[in-house]
């Protein structure tokens, strides 16, 4: 069966970077994107981007343009986030989820803390 | 952006109730528009792709309708493991955008 396996809860200092992995088992990794969505304690679901291992391009939504990067490792299958410039703001718990069509699997989710 | 419109945000039912949430895109998305259901501490779970295809292992109570830019979900028959969190999200385009959010609460 199809499993998403995110790196553990993170602690980080405002203005540091974090980076979270995504492990797929259960299919085939390159026939898939990932895209990675967060979301703020008590709030709605906010997509940030996503990749296409295949191709190893990634689309990222504006308001994180500059400050994050997705990546990709076939090799391994998995799939990786980095945020930049941590603000109190992004403290979360960001999932990853596969995209064959829609979202059909997601990671059980990793909690990041910004905080000083 | 295309925002995504839930209503309601919230809502009372009982067991055995039928229910209904809707969705409103800001512009046309033709069939690109899926639910989620959450329940506190985990992660979403996809229901309904392609605005009315049930996700595989989905029980049938589940349902969606629409296309272009109104969308509903609907439970025939709440049963106490469907209170939790729903949301609408439509793929048509990037940047992909999710609902607010229908909370689904025991009356």
């Amino acid at each position: 069966q199809v499993q998403l396996v995110q790196s553990g809860a993170e602690v980080k200092k405002p203005g540091s970077s974090v980076k979270v992995s995504c492990k797929a088992s259960g299919g085939t990794f390159r026939s898939y994107t990932f895209s990675w969505v967060r979301q703020a304690p008590g709030q709605g679901l906010e997509w940030m981007g996503r990749i296409i291992p295949i191709f190893g391009t990634a689309n990222y939504a504006q308001k994180f343009q500059g400050r994050v990067t997705i990546t990709a490792d076939e090799s391994t299958s998995t799939a990786y986030m980095e945020l930049s410039s941590l603000r109190s703001e992004d403290t979360a718990v960001y999932y990853c989820a596969r995209e064959g069509g829609q979202f059909d699997y997601w990671g059980q989710g990793t909690l990041v803390t910004v905080s000083s | 952006d295309i925002q995504m419109t839930q209503s309601p945000s919230s809502l009372s039912a009982s067991v055995g109730d039928r229910v209904t949430i809707t969705c409103r895109a800001s512009q046309g998305i033709s069939n690109y528009l899926a639910w989620f259901q959450q329940k506190p501490g985990k992660a979403p779970k996809s229901l309904i792709y392609a605005a009315s295809s049930l996700q595989s292992g989905v029980p049938s109570q589940f349902s969606g309708s629409g296309s272009g830019t109104d969308f509903t979900l609907t439970i025939s028959s709440l049963q106490p493991e469907d209170f939790a969190t729903y949301y609408c999200q439509q793929y048509k385009s990037y940047p992909y955008t999710f609902g607010q959010g229908t909370k689904l609460e025991m009356k």
